[in-house]
């Protein structure tokens, strides 16, 4: 079993619906992350947590909410669903700020 | 200036051959580095860290420049299973904010 694992893999939902990207982790790391892919945009950070009781936005948290219910689970709330949060979503888990970031396997959302 | 840049390529090249991708960061106060494989549609993996003295790890080595601020990335002998994109990824400074992603240089090695 992957060590980051997200749900769920790919999902088609419509514009104004709400929609939530759900992320578990058996790593023991204090540190999540949310990243959306673009092409040729690369990885953008949308929120990050370092702890249960840590939240922070990243660099394009608008249209986003996140919760973490533990310290394995963070999830991605998309409130009000549009066509442009049509990208490929991206969990990741750390120990510290000097240590690699883990992945999970990613969720490919498309909004119609 | 972004945080991160890299060099988008695509670089083509055969078989064999020696390639090398460059990566700038501005902030000097980094201290952590890292490079990153990213297959299409997949999530990104640690390739390898990169240590002030250079590291090698097969036909791996990754150098870092504090001076110019910039790592490398150097493949030799390339296999076509090296086709993939490379993300150059950076730490800030202190640690206590989430690694920098650079948005990548694709690679295709063709037989």
């Amino acid at each position: 079993d992957a060590d980051v694992t997200q749900t769920p893999r790919n999902r088609i939902t419509k514009t104004g619906k709400r929609i939530m990207l759900e992320c578990s982790q058996t790593k023991g790391h204090d540190r999540m992350y949310w990243y959306r892919q673009d092409p040729g945009l690369g990885l953008r950070l949308i929120y990050y947590s370092f702890d249960v009781k840590d939240i922070n936005k990243g660099e394009i948290s608008d249209g986003y909410s996140v919760s973490r219910q533990a310290q394995a689970k963070f999830s991605l709330s998309l409130e009000s669903a549009i066509p442009n949060q049509t990208a490929l979503y991206f969990c990741a888990t750390s120990e510290g700020g000097h240590t690699e970031a883990f992945f999970g396997q990613g969720t490919r959302l498309t909004v119609v | 200036r972004k945080e991160v840049e890299q060099d988008p390529g695509p670089f083509n090249v055969p078989e064999g051959a020696t390639v090398a991708f460059n990566c700038t960061y501005s902030n000097s106060a980094s201290q952590s580095f890292f490079w990153y494989r990213q297959d299409c549609r997949k999530e990104p993996k640690l390739l390898m860290s990169v240590y002030s003295s250079g590291n090698e790890d097969g036909r791996f080595t990754a150098q870092l420049n504090r001076a110019s601020q910039y790592i490398s990335l150097l493949i030799r002998d390339s296999k076509l299973s090296d086709s993939a994109t490379y993300l150059c990824v950076v730490n800030r400074n202190s640690g206590n904010t989430p690694l920098v992603f650079g948005k990548g240089t694709r690679l295709s090695v063709i037989a």
